[in-house]
Parts: structure tokens; sequence; C-alpha cells
């Protein structure tokens, strides 16, 4: 199976601390995509590459988060200084240029206690 | 801005029983529809889309219908099973917001289908 993979799937960190969360789209798929998921809530974007080059970034994006894809493949995100309302699930998903669907890996849970 | 409203859960049927989830939008353009479905403890997967008004989306027995007229784009499916538990996501992508295909994702409602 090649789908969208995403490591760690868990991750528990003391507030304060920096986490990284990486995701590995579709190989084929050129458009990748962060979104952030509370408890009973749906997923909110956060941000999007079109290969390489981040294209845009949500309000819900402060300068604690950055996101790279540096060789326009795997794509990591980070989180400085996490607060407990980091906590959430952090979701990858990839698509191509070409359809509207948008894959989705199993998500990274954070709790930051 | 986009958004999208569906019916607040948890709805709870039995086996064979037949589902309802409605759900409405609101959106600038002309957008694409969905349905994901969230199994416990594992990402979303794309149920069923419709692309353009009047398209009927279908999979797994799951239906969902684009109607324009109403934004709505409600799934049903005749005969539940266990095995549908999940939360269901409405969603839209609108390429009228920014020419790229952002999500906007309903709240989602959680089903559980009892033997």
């Amino acid at each position: 199976d090649t789908g969208v993979s995403q490591n760690p799937r868990h991750k528990i960190t003391k507030r304060g601390q920096n986490v990284t969360f990486r995701c590995d789209p579709i190989s084929e798929h050129n458009r990748l995509y962060w979104y952030r998921q509370t408890l009973g809530q749906g997923p909110e974007f956060l941000t999007y590459f079109q290969n390489e080059a981040q294209l845009e970034k949500s309000r819900l994006l402060s300068d604690r988060f950055s996101a790279e894809r540096p060789k326009g493949s795997f794509s990591t995100l980070e989180i400085q200084r996490t607060e407990q309302g980091d906590s959430a699930m952090y979701l990858c998903a990839s698509s191509t240029d070409t359809t509207y669907e948008q894959y989705f890996g199993p998500g990274t849970r954070l709790t930051v206690t | 801005g986009n958004s999208v409203t569906q019916m607040e859960g948890p709805v709870t049927l039995s086996e064979e029983a037949f589902l309802t989830i409605n759900c409405t939008y609101t959106a600038t353009g002309y957008p694409s529809l969905f349905w994901y479905v969230q199994y416990p403890g594992e990402g979303l997967q794309l149920l069923l889309k419709a692309t353009k008004a009047d398209d009927k989306g279908s999979n797994k027995g799951f239906e969902a219908t684009y109607r324009k007229e109403t934004t709505s784009f409600h799934l049903e499916k005749g005969s539940v099973q266990v095995s549908d538990s999940a939360v269901y996501f409405c969603a839209l992508s609108d390429p009228m917001s920014g020419g790229y295909q952002k999500v906007t994702f309903g709240t989602g409602t959680k089903l559980q289908v009892i033997p």
C-alpha cells in the first residue's frame, strides 16, 4: 500500500518543548496539505504545498509553527515552544493537480502536558 | 467565506435501518462536495464526491446528490451495518477561494449502528 504515511502516530511532550512531525505523501502527488483536528471537530486547514513551494498558510498557523517540503516529496511540520492548546490530531493529505480528491494519512496525535 | 453545516450527532440506528445525515453548505463559487468517513483510530477516507449540480456520488451503498437550489448534499444509505459505525464529515472544495483545493469540513456526525 502506497498511501499517505505519517510519523510518529502519537507524540506526548511537555509544554515548552519543540516537536516535529513527518508526512510522506503518495509518490505521484505534487500537492500536500496539513490540517489540524481537535476533539469533536472537523479538520481545519493549516497550510498547503505545491511541490516544494508553500502557497498558503492559515491564520491558525502561528509563528511557532513552521512547515517545509524541501525536495517536493516528504514534508515536516514543526511546533516550537508547544502549548497545551496545541494538543490535537495533525493530519496530512496529498493530491494531484488534476483532481479535487485529497487522500489523508492516519494522523499524528499530539498531547502536550 | 465557505462553510459546511451538518446535523449533530450522535446518530444511533439499528442494523438495516435507513440512514440520512443532513449537510448544507455556503460557498462563493461552484464547489465540489465530498463525504469523508473516519473510523475509530484511523485517518479520513474519501467516501464519495460530486463535482457539479445534480451529480450523484455513490460508494459502498452510500449516496448523496449535489442540490444547488437547496445548497445541500445529504448522505443516505438504505440499510446500515454495524461496520458503518464511524464519524462522517461533509466537506467542500471551492476553486474560487484562492485557486487551490483547500477543503472546508463540517464538524462531523458520529454514527453508531447497533445489532
